[in-house]
Order: C-alpha cells, then structure tokens, then sequence
C-alpha cells in the first residue's frame, strides 16, 4: 500500500525552527519528486515547495523561499522541510505529497500540524 | 504569479449533475487537475492532466478545460460527494505548483 506519514509538527515560538519529516513506503521513493503542501485550518491550500526524485532541483513558494529548505534521503525513504525564522502565518498543517508526472499530487500524508505563537 | 479563481460554493440536489469551475488566463493550454477534500481528511487526487481519472474514482467525476475555464463535473450527485474541492496546475513560466481558493460543494 502507498503511504505518506508525517511527522514533527508542534508548537513554536516565532522565529524558531522545525524540521518536518515524511516517511514513504509501497512505491520507488526516488523515482518521483515530492512536496510539502500546507492548509491554514478552514482555508485552502497552499503549495510550499518541491524537490525532483534524485534531489538535485528544488523548488519554493515566495512565501517561504529563503527560510525553508526541502530535503530528501533516498536510502531511508524519507522527505524533510527544514523551516527557519517561523512566523505566525506558517502555522498549518503540513502534508507531505508523492508527484505524479511532475504536475500533480496523487498521494497525500495525513498531515501534520504546524503552530506557530509565543 | 498564475492565479485561478473558483466560486465559493456551489449547491446541488442529489442525483442532479454538479459542475464546479476554475478560472485561469489561458487555462485550456495546461494540465488541471482537481481535488477532493471532506472535513478533516487530506485531499484526493479525482481527476489529473484535465479529465483522467485515477483508478478508484468512480466515472460520475468528470473534467474538461478550454479557453479561460476548466469545469469538474459530477453526475448523479450523491450525499458523500459533499466536500471542497480545489483546481490545481503547475505555472511553467514560474516552476509553481497553484491551487484555486476552493469550492465547497452542498448537496441539498
């Protein structure tokens, strides 16, 4: 069975950092690029950022470009965001998201939550 | 930076056909794609690349796109198709991947 899960999500104080994880299993992780996506609880969806299967290429929304860095490690099946001088607007949930044909997200993680508030 | 414009809300009677748009400058020239979310669930991809089907959609989910407007449509509504649903398409000339607002669908 394909399956995403995340973890790492908490609370934390504005301006520190957290590193997200998301652990792949039932498909050939680095055949595929993979995202993070976020959602303001009631409200829509927000992409953050993508890395290409092999990891050299990645990509960011302007929002978080220049505080988030997006990772991967092939031999352990496992994405990260490394998120740096949190704001009170990051605070979401944050799912991790298998890229199909580079275009669109066709398996998701169940999503962790993100809070940022002192 | 792409933007897509979806309404609000739509509201349908069960078993009427519900169809759901997304705006977009030119959006008939990309892929779409479109998402299902139900309250406290992670999205599911319903339809990709315009109007393919994921195995394990049923056929009622539908999409086409031309011009300025990609349009989903669900036949036969039924009460478990009550949920947000969001366009999507990947911006080549900004290497973004962009969501519509979300529509929630109400089934009467």
């Amino acid at each position: 069975e394909v399956q995403l899960l995340e973890s790492g999500g908490g609370l934390i104080q504005p301006g520190g950092s957290l590193r997200l994880s998301c652990a792949a299993s039932g498909f050939t992780f680095s055949s595929y690029a993979m995202s993070w996506v976020r959602q303001v609880p009631g409200k829509g969806l927000e992409w953050v950022s993508t890395i290409s299967g092999g990891g050299g290429t990645s990509y960011y929304a302007d929002s978080v470009k220049g505080r988030f860095t997006i990772s991967r490690d092939n031999s352990k099946n496992t994405l990260y965001v490394q998120m740096n001088s949190l704001r009170a607007e990051d605070t979401a949930i944050y799912y991790c998201a298998k890229l199909l044909l580079m275009v669109a997200f066709d398996i998701w993680g169940q999503g962790t939550m993100v809070t940022v508030s002192s | 930076s792409y933007v897509l414009t979806q309404p609000p809300s739509v509201s349908v009677a069960p078993g009427q056909t519900a169809r759901i748009t997304c705006g977009g400058n030119n959006i008939g020239s990309k892929s779409v794609h479109w998402y299902q979310q139900k309250p406290g669930q992670a999205p599911v991809l319903v339809v990709y690349d315009d109007s393919d089907r994921p195995s394990g959609i049923p056929e009622r989910f539908s999409g086409s796109s031309s011009g300025n407007t990609a349009t989903l449509t669900i036949s036969r509504v039924e009460a478990g198709d009550e949920a947000d649903y969001y366009c999507q398409v990947w911006d080549s000339s900004s290497d973004h991947w962009v969501f519509g607002g979300g529509t929630k669908l109400t089934v009467l």
